[in-house]
């Protein structure tokens, strides 16, 4: 059973620039969940994803985007990077609603992205 | 929305001690899980624990859901317990994201 995976593990970008980071669930799960974790703070949700289609979204401006792919796998999108975008993004995989959902989540080593 | 807080918010040990760490929230919750922070940033699950007692190893926890907390225990700890722990709630209705406290670090000396 493979956990799960996320790529890149660090990268370095400049104000206003794009990024694209990549989550591939664990084996069974089929839905996805977005975390972004700030320098001494606990992580907070961005969205969830679930048949592709997003299910629920934190306190986020819309220049954070995402998708679901038919594999399960997940993509997390931002435009306009400002500096305080510069954090640790985590992904998150569960089982979905149908699939014996229990809301426990298994978490990625993370996406470290910093904004200059 | 719903408030965690964790407690202490730094914890200094020295190896072979026990320690607590304390969660409270502010309302009730389907799920509770506790996760240690690695150094390289990835979460590892402790317990999923919306209520009861569980044991692994050195570790266990309680939630008494009714009290809103949760406790973790660490047992005879040792240099590579250190870390940050985060408790992390979902709120009752199936919200389905996880509110996070801002963590319990600890350092484990030798």
């Amino acid at each position: 059973e493979t956990g799960v995976t996320q790529s890149p593990t660090h990268l370095i970008k400049t104000r206003g620039q794009q990024v694209t980071l990549r989550c591939s669930s664990q084996s069974g799960h089929n839905t996805v969940s977005w975390y972004q974790q700030a320098l001494g703070q606990g992580p907070q949700f961005i969205f969830q994803y679930y048949r592709e289609e997003e299910n629920g979204r934190g306190n986020f401006p819309p220049r954070f985007s995402g998708l679901q792919f038919p594999n399960y796998s997940s993509e997390l999108n931002v435009n306009a990077l400002e500096l305080d975008d510069s954090a640790l993004y985590l992904c998150a995989s569960s089982l979905g609603p149908t699939s014996g959902y229990t809301g426990e989540l298994f978490f990625g080593e993370g996406s470290r992205l910093t904004v200059l | 929305g719903i408030q965690v807080e964790q407690s202490p918010p730094d914890l200094i040990l020295q190896e072979g001690a026990n320690s607590t760490l304390r969660c409270n929230f502010s309302d009730s919750v389907n799920n509770l899980q506790w996760f240690h922070q690695n150094p390289w940033g990835q979460l590892i699950n402790l317990f999923y624990i919306p209520s009861g007692t569980k044991q692994n190893g050195r570790l266990s926890a309680t939630t008494v859901a009714t009290e809103r907390y949760s406790l973790l225990y660490i047992s005879s700890s040792q240099t590579t317990d250190s870390g940050v722990y985060f408790c992390a709630v979902e709120e009752w209705g199936g919200s389905e994201k996880l509110v996070f406290g801002k963590g319990t670090k600890l350092t484990v000396n030798p």
